[in-house]
Parts: C-alpha cells; sequence; structure tokens
C-alpha cells in the first residue's frame, strides 16, 4: 500500500525564485492538504485540495498557491521566494474532505538563500 | 483565533521512565484532537479521540481527551529510545464548510536515554 510521497526531498532555491514542490496522496486518498514547518515549530496549514478545488485556506500569501490534478496528486508552487520561506513542507492525505486524520509524506526541506 | 498549547517542550528521560505529555486547546468548533510522533520528517499518526473520558490504547502509548477542561494528555510507559521523537497535538476545527483543517501545537521533543 503506497503511502504519501512528496518530491523533491530537498531543495535550494535563492530569494526572488520560484518552486514547485509535488505530492502524491495514499492510495485510495482524493484530499490534500500542505503544511509549513519552521525548525522548531508545529506545522502550519496552508491549504486544503479537494475535486482539484483549494477548499480551505490558512494564513499564508497569494504567493502560496496550489492545484490538485485529475489523479488526487498535488503541487503547491510558491512565488517571489524569502528567506522566512525557509521550512520542511509537509503533504498529508485524506479520504474524503471531511476527514479528520490526515496521513503525511515525509516532506520536502527547502532553503531559501 | 485557534490555539493548541503542549507542555513540556522538551523533556529528557531515562529507559524504563514513564512520561505524560500535555495539549491543551482552544477551538472554534472542536470536531477532534490527534497525536502524531515525528522522529525525522514524516509524523506519523498515533491516535485520535473525540469523546471525553474514553481512553486510547496501542501498546506502551495511552490517551485520553477532556472536553470540559479543553485538554489532553499522552501517557507512554517503559519508555524506550526508540520512544525518542517530537509529539505533536493537533485539534480538527469543523468551521471551514466541510472542510478539515488541522492546527498543531509547538510539540514536545522527547529524549530517552539508555
Amino acid at each position: 500500500d503506497a503511502g504519501v510521497t512528496q518530491s523533491p526531498t530537498h531543495l535550494i532555491k535563492t530569494r526572488g525564485q520560484q518552486v514547485t514542490l509535488r505530492c502524491s496522496p495514499k492510495s485510495g486518498h482524493d484530499t490534500v492538504s500542505w503544511y509549513q514547518q519552521a525548525l522548531g515549530q508545529g506545522p502550519q496549514f496552508i491549504f486544503q485540495y479537494y475535486e482539484e478545488e483549494e477548499r480551505q485556506r490558512g494564513n499564508f500569501p497569494d504567493r502560496f498557491s496550489g492545484h490538485q490534478f485529475p489523479n488526487y496528486s498535488s503541487e503547491l508552487n510558491v512565488n517571489a521566494l524569502l528567506l522566512g520561506d525557509s521550512a520542511l513542507y509537509l503533504c498529508a492525505s485524506s479520504l474524503g474532505q471531511g476527514a479528520k486524520t490526515q496521513y503525511f509524506g515525509p516532506g520536502t526541506r527547502l532553503l531559501v538563500l | 483565533e485557534d490555539k493548541v498549547v503542549q507542555s513540556p517542550l522538551s523533556l529528557v528521560v531515562h529507559e524504563g521512565d514513564t512520561v505524560t505529555l500535555n495539549c491543551s486547546y482552544e477551538v472554534t468548533n472542536f470536531r477532534s484532537l490527534l497525536w502524531y510522533k515525528q522522529e525525522k520528517k514524516a509524523p506519523t499518526f498515533l491516535f485520535m479521540l473525540t469523546s471525553s473520558g474514553i481512553e486510547k490504547k496501542s501498546g506502551r502509548l495511552s490517551s485520553i481527551l477532556d472536553k470540559k477542561e479543553l485538554f489532553s494528555i499522552l501517557n507512554i510507559t517503559a519508555t524506550q529510545t526508540g520512544d525518542s521523537a517530537v509529539y505533536l497535538c493537533a485539534v480538527v476545527d469543523g468551521s471551514g464548510a466541510g472542510s478539515y483543517q488541522l492546527t498543531f501545537g509547538k510539540g514536545t521533543k522527547l529524549s530517552v536515554i539508555p
């Protein structure tokens, strides 16, 4: 049973650049949520995708955008990168928009220089 | 604004000790509380609690929720070095028109010394 997968595992960018992170949900899941985890902090909710639409959004600027594809995989895009965007980006999947239990992928570690 | 506070932030114990991790919360529309263990990167699911007073148990780990006092505890008995990790508490807020987001605490970093 394939769990949640994310790519790439690590990424280094410079300020002002753009980045795209990818996530494939656990087999059978249709909902993807994205979280940002800064060092020493708990994950912070960015947004959730269900049926290819953004359903809910946390307190993140418009520089953070996403997409969900018909096969339920998802992308997180961040434009105009700032040093403060350096973090571990976690993707979590669940079955159904209202599912309470989310299963996490290994994350993408982004470093912005 | 939803708020989740975990304590202590870090803890060092010896193998065989019993530990209690705390999580208090303030949520507009509480649905459930979840505990995760994070060793390297991916938080792994431990428990989901929705009802007060019902203990969830898995091996040496157990957890209980008090919805009146708005807190949960996670107990680990006979700790082992493999229990060393960050333990995250998250609450599910159901205010978002059918969509459920997790609000996390900062985590408790547990270090178990041989």
